[in-house]
């Protein structure tokens, strides 16, 4: 089946500093990742759209300078906190569409555990 | 714009009770419409997806739209069925590119 990894799985970063994290599609190909912060016990609040090749489409109140999102390959999208706060701590997941089908289905990584002292 | 609603936050039934998740949607285009499923400690894995009409671990859903409604359905519950169940939906965002709008979750915890 798809499987989509992220790296790492989990991250402590003092404040001020940045983070980037890894989302990669193992066995297929993706032209389109998803990125999704998630607070504990509640739902997937998506944040942007990475696109190969393509600027990320950032959703409404998403700082795009603060969360920068590259998608340099059919594989890899990484996302990049910069300047991280406490406030940013919290659990972000990645997914991914194979290109090869045509419906809405995504395939989740494990998600990174980000904690900003 | 598109929603989806899941009016039980925690929903707890004793094995082998039925038991029913509840999810609306508002949406304008045609839906379609997935169950995902995370087990503790576990990533986001999907169900059921209304057009494969299919029945996973004996867990079944059907679109009603006139109800806007995807209820998940399952006759006799089990205890590895405790897990944070999420309804969501298929949309095409402004961008042109195929999303899913996630409904809040239910929380099932089936006792033994």
């Amino acid at each position: 089946g798809a499987v989509v990894s992220q790296h790492p799985s989990w991250v402590i970063c003092k404040s001020g500093t940045s983070v980037k994290i890894e989302c990669r599609s193992l066995d297929f190909q993706a032209t389109t990742m998803f990125w999704y912060r998630q607070f504990p016990k509640q739902s997937l609040m998506l944040m942007a759209t990475s696109n190969e090749g393509s600027k990320a489409t950032y959703e409404q109140g998403v700082e795009k300078d603060k969360f920068l999102i590259n998608h340099a390959s059919l594989t890899l999208s990484t996302l990049t906190v910069t300047s991280a706060h406490p406030e940013d701590s919290s659990f972000y997941i990645c997914s991914a569409r194979d290109r090869r089908e045509v419906s809405y289905e995504q395939y989740f990584g494990p998600g990174t555990r980000l904690t900003v002292t | 714009a598109q929603r989806v609603t899941q009016p039980e936050k925690l929903l707890s039934v004793f094995k082998g009770a039925p038991v029913e998740l509840k999810c609306n949607y508002s949406y304008s285009g045609s839906p379609e419409l997935f169950w995902y499923v995370q087990y503790s400690r576990q990533r986001l894995q999907l169900l059921l997806r209304h057009i494969s009409r299919e029945s996973i671990k004996g867990f079944t859903a059907d679109l009603n739209k006139g109800e806007t409604s995807f209820h998940l359905k399952k006759p006799f519950a089990q205890e590895e069925d405790s897990a944070m169940y999420y309804c969501a939906l298929g949309v095409i965002s402004s961008g042109s590119a195929r999303q899913l709008t996630f409904g809040s979750g239910t929380q099932l915890t089936v006792l033994p």
